[in-house]
């Protein structure tokens, strides 16, 4: 069974400049989440999906952060423009539900310069 | 939200030596979960507690979620090198999941 995908491993842009990220869950599993996980410490939830549709974005910064699931697939998480405190590990992970296990990528590293 | 605090936020011990993680909230989770993470990989899921009170064993690792199912902690027995990593736990809510910071072990050989 594959597991979750994610691209780009890695992204170095400078601040203000715009970035994506791209995740693929794992075949049949209805919710998936987009952590940020600082250096030295816990993931930090940005956005929770339940098929297509947002279940938990309250600790998303909406000003500059956006994400979708379309079709209740595949995600992107987009940062514009992004800040130095922007970098980090963007995990994305997908269960078949809430209390689930959490199936992880191996995360996306964003340096922001 | 819920706040999870873990301690001690790192930890590094001899090879053979035995170690408690712990996990404490003012929450009442609907399930808890523990996951290790080495470097450059996403973490993954080592057990999951659901009742108050309830104790898990695999291998070395014995879980224990408290009887409020408020706070759990992780003990191992004889640590190994191979057992490096950041342990993280994270509680189920109504609706989500939340990580604590983590614990980094270290384990020398």
């Amino acid at each position: 069974e594959a597991g979750v995908a994610q691209s780009p491993r890695y992204k170095i842009i400078e601040k203000r400049q715009s970035v994506a990220f791209w995740c693929n869950p794992i075949s049949g599993h209805a919710t998936l989440y987009w952590y940020q996980q600082i250096l030295g410490q816990g993931p930090k939830l940005l956005i929770q999906f339940q098929n297509n549709g947002v279940v938990d974005d309250s600790q998303l910064p909406k000003d500059r952060f956006s994400a979708e699931r379309l079709k209740g697939v595949d995600s992107t998480l987009k940062i514009q423009p992004a800040k130095l405190e922007d970098s980090a590990v963007y995990l994305c992970a997908s269960s078949q539900g809430l209390g689930r296990e959490l199936f992880f990528g191996e995360g996306s590293r964003l340096t922001v310069l | 939200t819920q706040l999870l605090e873990q301690s001690p936020q790192f930890l590094s011990i001899q090879e053979g030596e035995n170690l408690t993680v712990y996990c404490n909230s003012s929450s009442v989770f609907s399930s808890l979960q523990w996951y290790r993470q080495e470097p450059g990989e996403g973490p993954v899921l080592l057990v999951t507690v659901v009742t108050g009170g309830e104790v898990k064993k695999l291998k070395r690792l014995t879980f224990q979620f408290g009887d409020a199912r408020k706070d759990s902690s992780l003990h191992i027995t004889a640590a190994q090198p191979g057992d490096t990593g950041l342990y993280l736990c994270a509680g189920v809510g109504n609706n989500d999941m939340r990580f604590g910071a983590g614990t980094r072990l270290t384990v020398k050989p």
